[in-house]
């Protein structure tokens, strides 16, 4: 069975600074694909960004980033210039190829952010 | 575009009730998910319904159902309700679960069993 791991409970960050959170998980697979979601405060889960297994270049998003170690099993997420509402629940997730909308999501990290 | 929407947002219900949770998803997604949040389990997933089919199914016990109409609309139905079943259930739709098509999530619907 696949695992995630966010081995980060919370985290801070100074507004307008960097933060990186971590992700690694474990699956026999080699198509698959990588997630990070925000939920903030109003629960809705919002998806940040998303990676492609085969695809090696690392996904980016306006300020959001990941660093995708396929052979590390190593999935982490940079922030750049972090504002106010960034401040959120993030959670990690994985999708293996041909199973639907069947996610792993690892147990979460909380991010403040600091004025 | 609406987007999921999910009823109700909160629930009380006691130990040994049913309930039954609704969730319509974007026009036009035929994918409708499931997943239970609790703080101790997190995010598990439920199970999922393609077309009127349940396509996909987590490993939780046969007191959790759920079933899609052909507009899509999906119920979720918790039998004999235990106090482990207080959490925030969440819908997610997509157009089909394929590998182009992004995940969309709704608000929630809060259960509490007392």
């Amino acid at each position: 069975a696949q695992t995630v791991t966010q081995s980060q409970p919370e985290m801070s960050v100074q507004e307008a600074e960097t933060v990186t959170l971590s992700c690694t998980y474990d699956t026999s697979e080699s198509d698959y694909y990588l997630f990070w979601y925000k939920q903030p405060p109003s629960r809705q889960m919002i998806l940040v960004i998303r990676q492609e297994a085969y695809k090696q270049q690392n996904a980016t998003e306006n300020r959001f980033s990941v660093n995708f170690q396929k052979a590390a099993k190593s999935f982490s997420l940079k922030i750049s210039d972090s504002q106010l509402g960034d401040a959120a629940m993030y959670f990690c997730a994985y999708r293996r190829n041909n199973a639907g909308n069947m996610l792993t999501f690892g147990g979460g990290t909380r991010l403040m952010v600091k004025p | 575009k609406a987007g999921v929407t999910q009823t109700p947002r909160y629930l009380i219900k006691t130990r040994g009730q049913q309930v039954t949770l609704s969730c319509s998803p974007i026009s036009g997604h035929r994918s409708v998910s499931w997943y239970q949040q609790t703080p101790g389990q997190g995010l598990q997933f439920l199970f999922e319904y393609f077309s009127e089919t349940q396509r996909n199914k987590g490993n939780f016990p046969g007191r959790f159902s759920g079933r899609q109409f052909s507009n899509s609309r999906s119920e979720m139905n918790v039998s004999t309700l235990e106090l482990g079943d207080s959490a925030l259930y969440l819908c997610a739709s997509s157009l089909e679960g394929h590998r182009e098509s992004p995940l969309h999530f709704g608000n929630g619907t809060r259960l509490t069993v007392t």
